[in-house]
């Protein structure tokens, strides 16, 4: 069965970095677009990057671009997002999802994900 | 940008109630809508995508309507295992807003 699992959140400074994995199963990674999306504590969805299966098309949210990089390594069936410059509006639940639908996205796995918390 | 607007923000119903949420685009979105159902402390669940279009396993009493800039998610029969935040989601080429949920409480 598919399944996704996010690591590397923990506890970070203001203007720290960070690193998210997600480690993909039951499926053939290579051909299926990822994506990230976040929730910060009681709040709703947030869509934050996404990349295409051979990782041609990348595409972010405003409020991420520029410090925020999505990758991904097909032979280890494996997503990341690289975190930079992290505020404490970045504080949220990280979850990587697999996309249904290509260049239209929808988003029919998820992963439990991973939490990043950013403060002094 | 386009943005998604969800109404009501908080729902109170009772078991076996007609529920409909409705979730508006600033613009027209043709039907690239999707809805999602989240329960606390778990991933969100994909509903419906293309708008009515239910996705295998879905309980029949969860349907969904609407193109353009207005659309609906029906509950006919809310059941307790319904009782959480939906989310609607709007998609079109590489982009993607979120609707900012309605909770479903018990009455």
């Amino acid at each position: 069965q598919v399944q996704l699992v996010e690591s590397g959140g923990g506890l970070v400074k203001p203007g720290g970095s960070l690193r998210l994995s997600c480690a993909a199963s039951g499926f053939s990674f290579s051909d299926e677009y990822m994506s990230w999306i976040r929730q910060a504590p009681g709040k709703g969805l947030e869509w934050i990057s996404y990349i295409s299966s051979s990782s041609y098309y990348i595409n972010y949210a405003d409020s991420v671009r520029g410090r925020f990089t999505i990758s991904r390594d097909n032979a280890n069936s494996s997503l990341y997002l690289q975190l930079k410059s992290l505020r404490a509006e970045d504080t949220a639940l990280y979850f990587c999802a697999r996309v249904r639908g290509g260049s239209y996205p929808t988003f029919d796995f998820w992963g439990p994900g991973t939490l990043v918390t950013v403060s002094s | 940008d386009i943005q998604m607007t969800q109404s009501p923000s908080t729902l109170s119903a009772s078991v076996g109630d007609r529920v409909t949420i409705t979730c508006r685009a600033s613009q027209s979105i043709s039907t690239w809508l999707a809805w999602y159902q989240q329960k606390p402390g778990k991933a969100p669940k994909l509903l419906i995508h293309k708008a009515s279009t239910l996705e295998s396993g879905v309980p029949s009493r969860f349907s969904g309507s609407g193109s353009g800039t207005e659309f609906t998610l029906t509950i006919s029969g809310l059941q307790p295992d319904d009782f959480a935040t939906y989310y609607c989601q709007r998609y079109n080429t590489y982009s993607v807003t979120f609707g900012q949920g309605t909770k479903v409480e018990i009455k």
